[in-house]
């Protein structure tokens, strides 16, 4: 239990849609970063934000975009959805900054049709 | 690009037997992670090594950055059956940033 949460658990959408999905920290972290996780792969990398602002970017195209609020919650959303965008998708809260522990949150499964 | 790679990709064993899974770069890591991550949940964290040469053991498991700080090891004495899950490694570039995960390694224990 690492006090990370997110939801939906799972969700479905199609090809083109937007999605939002939403993770809410422990409190006093003022760090939350997000992954995707295809089947089979590490997670990888989409952007972190601290304190509201982002604060590093992945190799991810501007239709993924993040929200962090004051009150420890935070939501990423994809526009135009791709069916390559089908993943599980974490949310990791810290502390800090850089090499402080991230503590994940259980993931969104998303898939699209 | 910093890239991780993380051998072997799957491994199959008896519990009580011993096991090393190996993370290598051709990019040097101002540190490296190891995460264990079981079905339906997120990753969660094993340990952080920051120095080159640097081991750290954790019980049964045995953690090693190398000298150059480009490859890190994961040893694991008389595996059980609880150790079965998907083992990431995961480096943060110079800027102290970005995270990069390996592949990560799939390991099942056999009673």
């Amino acid at each position: 239990e690492t006090g990370v949460t997110q939801s939906p658990t799972h969700l479905i959408k199609t090809r083109g849609q937007q999605v939002t999905l939403r993770c809410s920290s422990q409190s006093g972290h003022n760090t939350v970063s997000w992954y995707q996780q295809a089947l089979g792969q590490g997670p990888q990398f989409i952007f972190q934000y601290y304190r509201e602002e982002e604060n590093g970017r992945g190799n991810f195209p501007p239709r993924f975009s993040g929200l962090q609020f004051p009150n420890y919650s935070s939501e990423l959303n994809v526009n135009a959805l791709e069916l390559d965008d089908s993943a599980l998708y974490l949310c990791a809260s810290s502390l800090g900054q850089g090499i402080d522990t991230q503590y994940f949150g259980p993931g969104t499964r998303l898939t699209v049709l | 690009t910093q890239l991780l790679e993380q051998s072997p990709q799957f491994l199959s064993i008896q519990e009580g037997e011993n096991l090393t899974v190996y993370c290598n770069s051709s990019s040097v890591f101002s540190s490296l992670q190891w995460y264990r991550q079981e079905p339906g949940e997120g990753p969660v964290l094993l340990v952080t090594v920051v120095t080159g040469g640097e081991v750290k053991k954790l019980k049964r498991l045995t953690f090693q950055f190398g000298d150059a700080r480009k490859d890190s090891s994961l040893h694991i004495t008389a595996a059980q059956t609880g150790d079965t899950g998907l083992y990431l490694c995961a480096g943060v570039d110079n800027y102290g940033q970005n995270f990069v995960f390996g592949p990560g390694t799939r390991l099942s224990v056999l009673p």
